[in-house]
């Protein structure tokens, strides 16, 4: 296992448009994270999940915002009528017990 | 919510010297891990430390849990060392998410 894999790791969208994110964990991790992090700031807790259970969200994710896991494997994060304020990091990670392992990120630029 | 408060911000160091990063945290916590962010953006989880203290070559942890901070350690720090440490509490209220601080930025100079 190469660890979590994000796909893709940039991408440039105009302001409306929809985009969609993809975050493969490491096999035998059963939680999976998704946060933001914008320039010079920490990372801001999105979601989670347990096997395909979305345990909690954050206000941050608005109704333009959805994440499934349908699997309990790969989950999407879906960014609808994209805006500027969208633009950031969106970091995946996952783990199996009390250490998350991040993947390298989807960089998002809303033109 | 529990809030997590990292200093300094910024820092600058000459190569070989040692430093001291702190975090402190408003809440009991069950989960506290030390990251780094290097400068392409990847974190690098070093340090699962909800109490006591580790060490990881140059690098070392500790928290107090029951006055609610850690320190991580930097021993004669090299240029790759240089990025942003991240240091991440779960309140033991909430069994799910990692909360972040803000960083403290280092820079090691050759």
């Amino acid at each position: 296992d190469t660890g979590v894999s994000q796909d893709p790791r940039h991408k440039i969208t105009k302001r409306g448009q929809n985009v969609t994110f993809r975050c493969d964990p490491i096999s035998e991790h059963n939680r999976l994270y998704w946060y933001r992090q914008t320039l010079g700031q920490g990372p801001e807790f999105l979601t989670y999940f347990q096997n395909e259970a979305q345990l909690e969200k954050s206000r941050l994710l608005s109704d333009r915002f959805s994440a499934e896991r349908p699997k309990g494997s790969f989950s999407t994060l879906e960014i609808q009528r994209t805006e500027q304020g969208d633009s950031a990091m969106y970091l995946c990670a996952s783990s199996k017990g009390v250490g998350y392992t991040f993947g390298s990120g989807t960089r998002l630029t809303v033109v | 919510g529990i809030q997590v408060e990292q200093s300094p911000p910024d820092l600058i160091l000459q190569e070989g010297a040692n430093s001291t990063l702190r975090c402190n945290f408003s809440d009991s916590v069950n989960n506290l891990q030390w990251f780094h962010q290097n400068p392409w953006g990847q974190l690098i989880n070093l340090f699962y430390i909800p109490s006591g203290t580790k060490q990881n070559g140059r690098l070392s942890a500790t928290t107090v849990a029951t006055e609610r901070y850690s320190l991580l350690y930097i021993s004669s720090s090299q240029t790759t060392d240089s990025g942003v440490y991240f240091c991440a509490v779960m309140a033991t209220s909430n069994t799910g998410k990692l909360i972040f601080g803000q960083g403290t930025t280092l820079q090691v100079k050759p």
